[in-house]
């Protein structure tokens, strides 16, 4: 099974502040590297799909980069409803693997 | 608009079964493969099974493989997940989610989740 470590593990952070979360994968994905926001109590939402790719409605702050196994989500001036945890996850192949999420707190 | 709408969470005992159906609306449903992620309460993501838009493809986490089932119903536009001998560690909310195109493709929609507690 392919591993995803993201790092760090939780971050504290300030409106307006530019933050940086990582993925790096045990083995290649391509670009088969997605991100999701996930606030309490509610589900999942996609974020970035191969590695760059903005879903639609995602505010343009959010960008993702990266290939093969290192892979970054950049969050460029934060919001107040940007504080949540942050998963990437992999669809180069079964079984899919989700990193061990960031959490993003207000400092 | 895509809805996605989990339901059949409930609270069991070990070795018990249960199915989980996912209604899905909003969309060409038999076009889609869907996946079901589940969550421990305070914890992270773990994919449990996929499923291809025909049905016809399926895949399992090692945890779940011989004991979980995935299945839909292409006419009724509903997934299924059926759970049997069932674990502690199989307590979680089940979530189901929509592939974005591909048979292996990213998640874009999320139901809002069903809470599976297997009690010994």
């Amino acid at each position: 099974d392919i591993q995803l470590t993201q790092s760090p593990s939780s971050v504290s952070a300030s409106v307006g502040d530019r933050v940086t979360i990582t993925c790096r994968a045990s083995q290649s994905l391509s670009n088969w590297l997605a991100w999701y926001q996930q606030k309490p109590g509610k589900a999942p939402k996609l974020l970035i799909y191969t590695a760059s790719s903005l879903q639609s409605g995602v505010p343009s702050r959010f960008s993702g980069s990266g290939s093969g196994t290192d892979f970054t989500l950049t969050i460029s001036s934060l919001q107040s409803e940007d504080f949540a945890t942050y998963y990437c996850q992999q669809a180069n192949s079964f079984p899919y693997t989700f990193g061990q999420g960031t959490k993003l707190e207000i400092k | 608009e895509v809805q996605l709408l989990e339901s059949g969470g409930d609270l069991v005992q070990t070795g018990a079964s249960l199915r989980l159906s996912c209604a899905a609306s909003g969309f060409t449903f038999s076009s889609y493969a869907m996946s079901w992620v589940r969550q421990t309460p305070g914890k992270g993501l773990d994919w449990v099974s996929a499923i291809s838009g025909s049905g016809g493809s399926t895949y399992y986490a090692d945890s779940v493989r011989g004991r979980f089932t995935i299945s839909r119903d292409n006419s009724k536009n509903t997934l299924y997940l059926q759970m049997n001998s069932l674990r502690a560690e199989d307590t979680a909310v089940y979530y189901c989610a929509k592939g974005r195109g591909g048979w292996r493709d990213h998640l874009d929609y999320w139901g809002q989740g069903t809470l599976v507690t297997v009690s010994s």
